[in-house]
């Protein structure tokens, strides 16, 4: 089974610019999350989609916002970039959504606000 | 919200050498996960083991959860294990997972 994979792996962009990430689970997977990870904060949980819907959402600010398709892909994008806004965006994926099930990772995205 | 400490924060081993990793946390836990992240990046699962004892290879995790804590052990430990370990848990009222702070791990040859 292909694991959970991002794209793009590496993007740079500057101030004020939006950011579109993008996620596919693992096949059958239909919970997807979304972490920042930096050196300041660590790994901070940013949102959940399962089932299309955004079932929790972590502490961040508007500029940040995501969405799941029918077929569990899921995007995050990031409005109006500030330079803290740079981090390793990391998606993960698990079966049912529920609280008990096995997390797994992608390979996450870098980004570099200039 | 629940907290998750893990100690030591830094390790350095001389290739050969056994270390013990220990994640504490402040809540009952339904999900317990440990991961090694890679240089790239990337966050590889160890373990899953919300309670109970498991070993993969050099590897074994232990998690008491009336005690509220975690115990990665490597064993033989190899360059290839250098990196930052992360203990992560769901507790019984969230459904996100709350990463702690990691240890990373420096192994010399």
């Amino acid at each position: 089974k292909a694991g959970v994979t991002q794209t793009p792996r590496y993007l740079i962009k500057t101030r004020g610019q939006q950011v579109t990430l993008s996620c596919s689970p693992i096949s059958g997977h239909r919970s997807v999350s979304w972490y920042q990870q930096t050196p300041g904060q660590g790994l901070q949980f940013l949102f959940e989609y399962f089932s299309e819907t955004q079932r929790n959402k972590g502490n961040f600010p508007g500029r940040f916002s995501g969405r799941q398709f029918s077929n569990s892909r899921s995007e995050m994008n990031v409005s109006t970039l500030e330079l803290g806004d740079s981090a390793l965006y990391l998606c993960a994926s698990r079966l049912q959504g529920v609280r008990g099930n096995e997390q797994f990772f992608g390979p996450g995205t870098r980004l570099t606000v200039l | 919200g629940i907290q998750v400490e893990q100690s030591p924060p830094d390790l350095i081993l001389q290739e050969g050498a056994n270390s013990t990793l220990r994640c504490n946390f402040s809540d009952s836990v339904n999900n317990l996960q440990w991961f090694h992240q890679n240089p790239w990046g990337q966050l590889i699962n160890l373990f899953y083991i919300p309670s109970g004892t498991k070993q993969n290879g050099r590897l074994s995790a232990t998690t008491v959860a009336t005690e509220r804590y975690s115990l990665l052990y490597i064993s033989s430990s190899q360059t290839t294990d250098s990196g930052v370990y992360f203990c992560a848990v769901v507790d019984n009222y969230g459904q996100n997972f709350v990463f702690g702070p990691g240890t990373r791990l420096s192994v010399l040859p």
